[in-house]
């Protein structure tokens, strides 16, 4: 989940269709891992969170997966809406040291 | 409940010179966080405060870079002097005392432009 370069991957999904934002992290000990979305000219907001223990969580309309034999987390988000259309970060750590945050990946949704 | 404040919003320096931000966490929590976001890249952690002790500094430019939170509620992050390289959004968060380096809750940010 390191930030490796300047240019966003991106996804863009119609209105109202699923969307999957994947995430590859990079230390295997880590055993925290949290989405955060951030909008243009806010700070990150945080989503969903997920420990090592357990490989999926559900919250409103997201969802997370962690499947640690890849080091691969993802975020599906049901039913998108315009208000999803943002920047969304993966962000992990171990034994509560500091949040190593991803690159990001920008998210538009068309109407 | 309110959040996370952070002031100015956006600053425009030139190189050399010096810069102030302020932050005034969610009330009651007692770590707090600055990071630094670059353009097109994800947030990286300058320097972690509990109550007013220094948790972790390493990645914090202590030539140029340095911050305080001296009665364990506000912070101030300052550079002296700036280099073009400093321009990002500096972001302060929060974190109550139970969960450490989880869930954060961020301010705006300050956008500082390094000319």
């Amino acid at each position: 989940g390191e930030s490796v370069g300047l240019h966003l991957p991106t996804l863009s999904v119609q209105e109202g269709d699923n969307s999957i934002i994947n995430c590859a992290y990079s230390n295997s000990a880590s055993d925290y891992f949290i989405w955060y979305k951030q909008e243009s000219g806010k700070g990150p907001q945080f989503i969903i969170d997920i420990r090592s223990n357990m490989d999926k969580r559900q919250g409103q309309r997201v969802t997370v997966l962690l499947n640690k034999t890849v080091k691969h987390l993802s975020l599906q988000i049901a039913a998108t809406q315009p208000g999803d259309s943002a920047v969304y970060f993966c962000a992990e750590n171990f034994g509560n040291e500091k949040l190593t945050f991803g690159t990001g990946t920008r998210l538009t949704i068309i109407p | 409940e309110a959040g996370v404040a952070q002031s100015p919003r956006y600053k425009i320096i030139e190189k050399r010179q010096s810069v102030a931000f302020w932050c005034n966490p969610i009330s009651g929590h007692a770590t707090l966080y600055w990071y630094q976001q670059i353009l097109g890249q994800g947030p990286k952690l300058l320097i972690q405060f509990q109550n007013n002790g220094v948790v972790d500094d390493s990645q914090l430019p202590k030539d140029r870079f340095s911050a305080e939170r001296l009665k364990g509620v506000d912070s101030t992050l300052k550079i002296q002097p700036a280099k073009l390289e400093d321009s990002a959004v500096y972001l302060c968060a929060s974190s109550p005392i139970d969960s450490l380096n989880e869930k954060l809750f961020f301010g705006s940010g300050t956008q500082l432009s390094v000319l």
